[in-house]
């Protein structure tokens, strides 16, 4: 089993819809959580990041973390093309090395 | 603003070549990491190191070697490139202090003939 997996996708919304990302890890001791959005091509930049159980809102992103469920997800409102990217799971699941370890991550397309 | 510059952005080299790849960040951070990217597999890491001259081996180490003689400095050396190491290579860092984020450079579009 992966240590933290996400659903591949592409994941298909209309513009001005929600989009929703979910993630889920292995490890209940892991304290720290990251969201990255990926354009093909470009490297990953950090969009959001989560620590407790909860709901974390920045502009039209929403993080939210269950570490009971051991899940975290991501919520885009409004939707726009230019969200159309991979979104990349992040999780610290301890160990040592302050060491992140990433999903594969889910691709989003935000149709018109 | 954190800032981790990879030394190119894309590369071409032939098969059975060593190869280096040059990662610097400005931010003083303790911990880097080396990633390969390809389609379908994810990230996936090869080498980090959490001080001055140490290294761990990641997930998939093998066919290559990291230097860290300078802190900000992290370089991944391919000894002897292979076709199978074309692939993008994703450089990190990140502080010692826990529950912080990594950040990457631009990355390396590496291509082995």
């Amino acid at each position: 089993q992966k240590e933290v997996e996400q659903n591949s996708g592409p994941l298909s919304v209309p513009e001005g819809a929600i989009a929703s990302l979910n993630c889920t890890y292995s490890d209940r001791v892991s304290q720290s959580f990251f969201w990255y959005r990926q354009y093909s091509g470009k490297s990953p930049e950090l969009i959001m990041s989560i620590y407790s159980n909860g709901d974390k809102e920045d502009g039209r992103f929403t993080a939210q973390l269950n570490k009971a469920s051991q899940y975290v997800s991501l919520l885009i409102r409004d939707s726009q093309p230019s969200d159309s990217a991979t979104y990349l799971c992040a999780v610290n699941l301890g160990g040592g090395g302050n060491k992140l370890t990433f999903g594969t991550g889910t691709q989003l397309k935000v149709e018109l | 603003d954190v800032k981790v510059t990879q030394s190119s952005r894309y590369l071409v080299k032939r098969t059975g070549e060593k190869v280096f790849l040059e990662c610097v960040q400005d931010m003083d951070h303790e911990n880097m990491f080396w990633y390969r990217q390809d389609p379908g597999l994810g990230l996936r890491l090869i080498y980090f190191s959490y001080d001055v001259k140490m290294k761990e081996k990641g997930d998939i180490p093998e066919g290559y070697s990291v230097s860290r003689e300078k802190k900000e400095r992290f370089s991944l050396i391919l000894e002897s490139a292979s076709t199978n190491q074309t692939s993008m290579y994703l450089c990190a860092s990140i502080s010692f202090t826990s529950n912080q984020p990594q950040h990457f450079g631009d990355g390396t579009r590496l291509s082995i003939l």
